[in-house]
């Protein structure tokens, strides 16, 4: 398995732009979740899906951010309109039933000018 | 609702100093209980990983942890730390509900 796969890898977007970041979760794992890190706040649990539904999304910082799970191999997370407070390394993981260890994908580093 | 809380948010050794990072959680029901490590400029990768039997468990790179179920606690411990170890280091606690919480994470920075 090719483990947590996020795209894209950098995004460098201007403020108000909508940006979309995209997970592929560990094929079998039903729980996904994002997290954004940043140097002053640390890694922040921002929304969580179990078997394709949102079970907490109270991370989730402003109306501004959205997150889909239309299936169970991949996820959306969309910012729409962007702020530079936006900027940050976003992380997606995956974990199998049974709540074993979380897969974290590469991450994306965004940069909102 | 459950929480992880690091106390040490920064820590600085020297090389063959050990290390002992302090992790407790707040959840009345079965965890399983993890850490993590992310190298600068990576991503987070799983140290070690208590899910039952023995408490005291043995991880990668000489790391392990204890867990201490009346104290709620799972600290991280290496007798002897190298350079390479400086990373950030995040507790994480999973319930069966399938939710996982980590910690604020703490910096370790050994001086060669």
């Amino acid at each position: 398995d090719a483990g947590v796969i996020q795209s894209p890898r950098h995004e460098v977007t201007e403020m108000g732009q909508e940006v979309t970041l995209r997970c592929k979760p560990i094929s079998g794992h039903n729980s996904l979740f994002w997290y954004r890190q940043t140097m002053m706040r640390g890694l922040e649990l921002l929304i969580y899906f179990n078997n394709n539904v949102p079970i907490d999304d109270s991370g989730m910082p402003e109306d501004r951010f959205s997150a889909k799970m239309p299936n169970a191999s991949f996820s959306t997370l969309k910012i729409q309109p962007s702020e530079p407070r936006d900027s940050a390394v976003y992380f997606c993981a995956s974990i199998s039933t049974g709540g074993t260890e979380a897969f974290f994908g590469q991450g994306t580093r965004l940069t909102v000018v | 609702a459950q929480s992880v809380s690091q106390h040490n948010h920064h820590v600085i050794l020297s090389e063959a100093a050990s290390l002992e990072l302090g992790c407790n959680y707040s959840y009345g029901g079965t965890v399983n209980l993890f850490w993590y490590v992310q190298y600068p400029g990576q991503h987070l990768q799983l140290l070690l990983k208590y899910f039952s039997g023995d408490p005291l468990v043995k991880g990668i790179k000489g790391f392990e942890a204890e867990f201490i179920k009346s104290k709620f606690s799972f600290n991280l411990r290496k007798p002897s730390v190298q350079w390479s170890d400086t990373a950030e280091y995040f507790c994480a606690v999973n319930t069966n509900a399938g939710k996982s919480t980590f910690g604020d994470g703490t910096t370790l920075t050994v001086k060669p």
